[in-house]
């Protein structure tokens, strides 16, 4: 069985461009959760979507965003670039509610 | 503070050691996890406990939630045990994780 897939591995982009990463959750979890982890810092929750709808959030500004599509999977959208935006990205996924998470292999997003 | 705290930060140890690794939250919550992430960032989910002890193979995650309090162990451990450990905590009804800042263990040959 498939885990959870993260697209693109690596993306560098400008500073003011928009990133887009994507996450393709474990066959049957309808729970898509969002981390970064910037260097040296520890893992902070960005987002989680469960059934398509944006259930919580962490404290990130609103530039960060992202959506859950009908086949579960999501996409993070990172607006107007900074350089402290580099980091890698997380994203797991889960049955839902109180259930265990698996993690994908992550996106390191370079900003330049 | 941090609402999840570990010690220690870093740790190394002689292949064979048997290794603690102890988190602790302030917070309620409804589960705790350890996680393992090597370099280059993958992450595996290790256990995910609510109460009580949990085994699997070499490794053992016990808690305690009137203490707040739970711990990782290692038994022989080998050097591809080396990696970050984290321990993360969810809360009621709150999906999100919080994380600790994690353990760097290094197992020398």
């Amino acid at each position: 069985e498939a885990g959870v897939t993260q697209s693109p591995t690596h993306l560098i982009k400008t500073r003011g461009q928009q990133a887009t990463l994507r996450c393709s959750p474990i066959s049957g979890h309808t729970s898509v959760y969002w981390y970064q982890q910037a260097l040296g810092l520890g893992l902070q929750f960005l987002l989680w979507y469960d059934e398509g709808e944006e259930r919580n959030r962490g404290n990130f500004p609103p530039r960060f965003s992202g959506r859950q599509f009908p086949n579960y999977s999501s996409e993070l959208n990172v607006n107007a670039l900074e350089l402290e935006d580099s980091a890698l990205y997380l994203c797991a996924s889960s049955t839902g509610s109180g259930t265990e998470a698996f993690f994908g292999q992550g996106t390191r997003l370079t900003v330049v | 503070k941090n609402e999840v705290e570990q010690s220690p930060q870093n740790l190394t140890a002689q292949e064979g050691e048997f290794i603690t690794i102890n988190c602790s939250y302030s917070v309620g919550i409804s589960a705790l996890h350890w996680l393992q992430q090597h370099p280059g960032g993958g992450i595996v989910s290790l256990f995910m406990l609510s109460s009580g002890k949990k085994k699997h193979g070499r490794l053992i995650a016990t808690i305690n939630i009137q203490e707040k309090h739970s711990s990782l162990h290692i038994t022989a451990s080998h050097p591809r045990d080396s990696a970050v450990y984290i321990c993360a905590v969810s809360g009621f009804g709150n999906e999100k994780l919080t994380f600790g800042t994690g353990t760097r263990l290094t197992i020398i040959p």
